[in-house]
């Protein structure tokens, strides 16, 4: 069954710290991996995409892996700001007519 | 704004009445798409239309009924809908369905409460 498992459910941490939000995907064949980022009252907006071949990729404050053999993403975030609070939704993409599978999201919430 | 737009942002309606979700993408789109989001669950696929054809109907109740005049609207037409029908419905398109369809753009979504 093609599945996206993310972890953990919900994050709360310091202004200015770093955090990591890991994805696991049971997708084949598999295509490529977003990862979304959906503030509160807003719909998700596209922060990266992985294909299979690409290992990081960094965006600003955002870098994203992925590890294809053990079908692994995560998406760390540098010195976080207040601003960086809302769902971080992992999107897999396998050839199909229908090809996106959701994750659940993380919640994250930065304080001061 | 990211070129798809969604009206009414809320919406409060009781188990009887008959209302409609508006969506509107200023992006050349050619496929279109309806997701349900509850809380602690993943998005839920609803309805996808390709060139104004509908070509996945996820199994969702005829309460629901989609309608998409041309490639730039999509509507979702409601009525006598359940309690448990109160979410976000988020509307996205993409160049096409298929192999373009991972580069998706979300409207801002209407959130629902059915009372």
């Amino acid at each position: 069954k093609n599945q996206v498992e993310q972890s953990p459910q919900s994050l709360i941490i310091l202004e200015g710290k770093n955090c990591t939000l890991q994805c696991n995907y049971t997708v084949s064949p598999f295509s490529n991996l977003r990862w979304y980022k959906q503030d509160t009252g807003r719909g998700p907006v596209s922060l990266t995409i992985m294909t299979f071949s690409e290992n990081t990729k960094s965006n600003g404050r955002y870098t994203a892996t992925l590890d294809a053999d053990t079908k692994q993403s995560s998406l760390h975030i540098t010195a976080s700001q207040l601003s960086d609070s809302a769902s971080y939704i992992c999107v897999s993409f396998f050839s199909g007519n229908t090809p996106l599978v959701f994750g659940k999201g993380t919640r994250l919430s930065v304080i001061a | 704004e990211t070129g798809v737009t969604q009206t009414p942002r809320h919406l409060v309606m009781g188990m009887t009445n008959k209302k409609s979700l508006k969506c509107e993408q200023h992006l050349g789109h050619n496929a279109m798409y309806w997701y349900k989001q509850s809380a602690k669950k993943p998005l839920e696929l609803m309805f996808v239309y390709n060139f104004k054809e509908q070509t996945e109907n996820n199994s969702v109740p005829s309460r629901f009924s989609p309608e998409c005049p041309n490639s730039s609207h999509l509507f979702l037409h409601l009525h006598t809908l359940q309690p448990e029908d109160s979410a976000l419905y988020l509307c996205a398109s993409s160049q096409r369905q298929g192999a373009g369809a991972n580069v998706l753009t979300f409207g801002a979504g209407s959130r629902l409460t059915v009372l």
